[in-house]
């Protein structure tokens, strides 16, 4: 398996400017979760998906953030518009999502460095 | 408000000594716990966890420890190798809350040859 595939893994933009990061999760996984990583609060949670349905988004930052997923085998995260502040690497990532298995954990891709002008 | 917390952000070992790194968290309903390594321009790989119901996990050179009474965990690693150096992230979830995984905000170990 090719793992999580995240693109683009570097992303320049100017203030204002729509941003769309994509995600391609493990085929057969069932969760998927997009991530922020920053130094102040390290890997920041900002929403997950249960079988292509949002379950939780109280981690997106604002109405600026969105996040899809269409199918099973696609998600997008979506910034518009973009602002320096939201420069960070953000990650995807999947799991199996078999609810309370102890053996669950999340695979990660290789994360999209956004830096916003 | 961080439920997970690594209080130090760096830490430097020599080469074959042992590195610990500590991790807390605030919610009792965390059950099940993780440690990740992430090297720069990588994405975190899973690297050992433990379920509440023990209090230690052994892996090869990386051990896990658990104190619930503390809500405290921490990673050892003997003897450390220079191939450790990256960062690492503590992750903890609960069962009734489904599949999240709320992570602490990293500790950076060099391992010094």
């Amino acid at each position: 398996d090719a793992g999580v595939i995240q693109s683009p893994r570097h992303e320049v933009t100017e203030m204002g400017q729509e941003v769309t990061l994509r995600c391609k999760p493990i085929s057969g996984h069932n969760s998927l979760f997009w991530y922020r990583q920053t130094m102040m609060r390290g890997l920041e949670l900002l929403i997950y998906f249960n079988n292509n349905v949002p379950i939780d988004d109280s981690g997106m930052p604002e109405d600026r953030f969105s996040a899809k997923m269409p199918n099973a085998s696609f998600s997008t995260l979506k910034i518009q518009p973009s602002e320096p502040r939201d420069s960070a690497v953000y990650f995807c990532a999947s799991s199996l999502g078999q609810g309370s298995a102890t053996n669950e954990k999340l695979f990660f891709g290789s994360g999209t460095q956004l830096s916003v002008l | 408000d961080q439920q997970v917390k690594q209080n130090s952000p760096s830490l430097s070992v020599q080469e074959g000594r042992i590195s610990i790194l500590n991790c807390d968290y605030t919610n009792s309903m965390f059950d099940y716990f993780l440690w990740y390594k992430k090297y720069p321009a990588e994405g975190p790989t899973f690297l050992i966890s433990i379920s509440s119901i023990k209090d230690k996990n052994e892996d090869g050179r990386f051990t896990v420890f658990l104190n619930k009474s503390a809500k405290h965990l921490s990673l050892h690693i003997v003897p450390s190798q220079p191939g450790d150096s990256a960062v690492y992230f503590c992750a903890a979830s609960a069962r009734n809350t489904g599949n999240q995984f709320y992570f602490g905000t990293g500790t950076s170990l060099t391992v010094i040859p």
